[in-house]
């Protein structure tokens, strides 16, 4: 089936600790995105990525770092300098310039 | 700098009622695309519709309709005769296709849409 894949769907986390979130799609999309979602809110922006081994930061960067060297893989490392990590992430993809885009199930990170 | 806003936190209507999701967006840009996406409970974001900015036409699709105003930057969204299958929470987007935030994704606060039997 083509899709986003996100993994794990729930994550447990010790303070102190980086913890990687894993987005995957075989839609042969060119931009992909991560969104944090706290409780009642809004979707905030992190990182995008328009093509392989470029991305930009977002709204709320700072604690987070991504990677994207191959076209189907967008990784989020939530690290131990972000202060509040606890929430819901989404992953999302498109074709690029404006066209639709595409959301994973989303995982749940809690920390300990 | 790009900007959605979602005014309506909430909406509670009972079943049958139409309802009205408000949406109003700033840009620079004079190419821009506008999205709703719904994300019922279990989390994941459903897309509906997407609107250019420069096709105004109006859209329905089913029960579910559109109106796209550039003179006002709106793109309010419209549910005829509700049905609790639509309880959600409603986000409207924009993502710029130029300048310095081009890609770049944009989500309003989202409106929460309680449809009671």
């Amino acid at each position: 089936d083509g899709g986003i894949t996100q993994s794990p769907k729930y994550l447990f986390r010790k303070e102190g600790q980086n913890v990687t979130l894993s987005c995957e799609q075989n839609l042969n999309h060119d931009a992909m995105y991560w969104y944090r979602q706290d409780p009642g809110q809004g979707l905030r922006l992190i990182y995008y990525s328009q093509i392989v081994n470029d991305f930009q930061k977002g709204d709320i960067a700072e604690g987070y770092s991504v990677s994207r060297e191959k076209k189907e893989s967008f990784p989020l490392t939530v690290t131990s300098a972000q202060k509040n990590p606890t929430a819901f992430y989404l992953c999302a993809s498109g074709p690029g310039r404006g066209n639709t885009i595409y959301f994973g199930e989303g995982s749940w990170l809690t920390v300990v | 700098a790009q900007k959605v806003t979602q005014a309506q936190t909430e909406i509670s209507v009972v079943e049958k009622e139409d309802v009205t999701l408000d949406c109003v967006y700033e840009t620079r840009d004079t190419t821009y695309y506008l999205f709703w996406y719904k994300q019922p409970p279990s989390g994941e974001l459903v897309f509906l519709i997407r609107r250019n900015s420069f096709d105004e036409q109006n859209e329905i699709s089913g029960r579910y309709s559109w109106n796209f105003q550039k003179s006002t930057s709106s793109f309010n969204f419209t549910i005829t005769a509700s049905q609790v299958v639509d309880s959600a929470v409603y986000f409207c987007a924009l993502i710029n296709a130029g300048g310095t935030s081009y890609g770049k994704l944009t989500f309003g606060q989202g409106t929460i849409l309680t449809v009671h039997p």
